[in-house]
């Protein structure tokens, strides 16, 4: 069945050090990636994302990697900040044509030590 | 440009007894999704609108029903509740841009306790 996972339950760093956080999907059909941030109490916030046409895509201080022949995805977190702190899930789109739905992993909580 | 709004933020309920949540979309947004998080556990998939239809659907009961209004807010309705239905739900709002569906955002979801 479809699933995604994470490998790391939690994580923690130092302030300043770089961050990277892994996840593990299992449906070769999909397409399209995800990484939300989720801080407690709110809802979670998007970060990046990735479509299976790409190996890497950056934004500002995130950059995600996605390895289809392993069917892994990645997110690095440059100079990490204590506002960093939240739980990371990566999410994988299932499309059946123009519909979809997110598969959320359990998540990855990132702890910045200052 | 508001985000996905939520309401109520919290909610108490006693078995039995049915809810009611809603939910606005991001501005210029024409689909919501609805998820269930449990305490510790990403986000479940419950089902999606768009067009004032449920186009897709997760693996839960019939218990739990929604609606599309034309001006593209949405409520999930849940009937007979049981205690494991206490958890935080979601709303996402997203575009269906060029035929196909564009990047999800989130609500701050409604807090459920099911006493």
């Amino acid at each position: 069945g479809e699933s995604v996972g994470l490998h790391l339950p939690t994580l923690s760093v130092q302030e300043g050090d770089n961050s990277i956080i892994n996840c593990a999907y299992s449906n070769s059909a999909s397409d399209y990636f995800i990484w939300y941030k989720q801080e407690s109490g709110k809802g979670p916030q998007f970060i990046i994302d990735i479509r299976s046409n790409m190996d890497k895509r950056q934004g500002q201080r995130v950059t995600v990697l996605l390895n289809k022949t392993v069917k892994h995805l990645s997110l690095q977190i440059a100079a990490t900040q204590p506002g960093d702190s939240a739980v990371y899930f990566c999410a994988e789109n299932s499309y059946r044509g123009s519909q979809g739905n997110l598969i959320f992993g359990k998540g990855t909580k990132l702890s910045v030590k200052p | 440009d508001a985000g996905v709004t939520q309401s109520p933020t919290h909610l108490i309920k006693t078995r039995g007894q049915q809810v009611t949540l809603r939910c606005s979309p991001k501005s210029g947004h024409d689909t919501v999704s609805w998820y269930q998080q449990a305490l510790g556990q990403g986000p479940q998939f419950i089902f999606q609108y768009y067009e004032e239809e449920e186009r897709q659907r997760g693996n839960f009961p019939d218990r739990f029903s929604g609606h599309q209004f034309p001006n593209y807010s949405s409520e999930l309705n849940v009937n007979a509740l049981l205690l494991g239905d206490s958890a935080l739900y979601l709303c996402a709002s997203s575009l269906v841009g060029r035929g196909r569906e564009e990047t999800q955002y989130f609500g701050p979801g409604t807090r459920l306790l099911v006493l």
